[in-house]
């Protein structure tokens, strides 16, 4: 079964500065994508970025980088310049093509911007 | 833009009472999903469906059931809902296949039940 560990329940950043969110998974699957998905108070999941297990080059999306390490099995989101609203909840999630294609979601990790 | 929509922000019910929790999305997508969301533990799958009149299983089923009668729309029922049922649930569809496949959700219907 796959399993996504996401060890920082909470994270200071300072205004401006780079931030990264930690996410491990778990699969004997060669074949798997990897996402990262925002949520803030409102409670809405925004879809921020997408890793496929074959890319070769890591994904990046504005200030979202995705910092994927194949043979560690991590996929951590770095947030460069970061802005106050990027306070939120942070969910990395892992789709297993041999699955299903369900999504499996880690326990979050809520970020707080400091002005 | 794709819309996911909930019925319902926020719904309080009792002990016992049925609850429908209503879901439609407006991108014609196969596959619609419901899941759980507590602190710590992230999102859990409780049913999916990828086409109309199907559903599956997925990791926490048990007191909740769903329908889906047409494309748009995907149901989840609480028989009898229980206090360890309060919770925020949040439905998300997509389109079916490898890579990438959104999941675009809504924004969660939050119950309680008393």
């Amino acid at each position: 079964a796959q399993k996504i560990t996401q060890t920082q329940p909470g994270m200071f950043v300072q205004e401006k500065e780079a931030v990264t969110l930690d996410c491990t998974y778990d699969t004997s699957d060669q074949s798997y994508g990897l996402f990262w998905y925002k949520q803030p108070s409102s409670g809405e999941m925004i879809f921020l970025i997408y890793q496929g297990s074959y890319d070769e080059q890591n994904a990046t999306e504005g200030r979202y980088s995705l910092n994927f390490q194949k043979a560690r099995k991590s996929a951590n989101l770095v947030i460069s310049a970061s802005q106050l609203g990027d306070s939120a909840m942070y969910f990395c999630a892992m789709r297993d093509y041999n699955a299903g294609n369900m999504l499996t979601f880690g326990g979050g990790t809520r970020l707080m911007v400091k002005p | 833009d794709v819309k996911v929509t909930q019925s319902s922000r926020y719904l309080v019910k009792r002990t016992g009472e049925k609850v429908f929790l209503e879901c439609v999305q407006d991108m014609d997508h196969e596959n619609m999903f419901w899941y759980r969301q507590d602190p710590g533990l992230g999102l859990r799958l409780i049913y999916f469906s990828y086409d109309v009149k199907m559903k599956e299983k997925g990791d926490i089923p048990e007191g909740y059931s769903v329908s889906r009668e047409k494309k748009e729309r995907f149901s989840l029922i609480l028989e009898s809902a229980s206090t360890n049922q309060t919770s925020m649930y949040l439905c998300a569809s997509s389109f079916p296949g490898q890579g990438l496949n959104i999941q675009y959700f809504g924004a969660g219907t939050r119950l309680s039940v008393l």
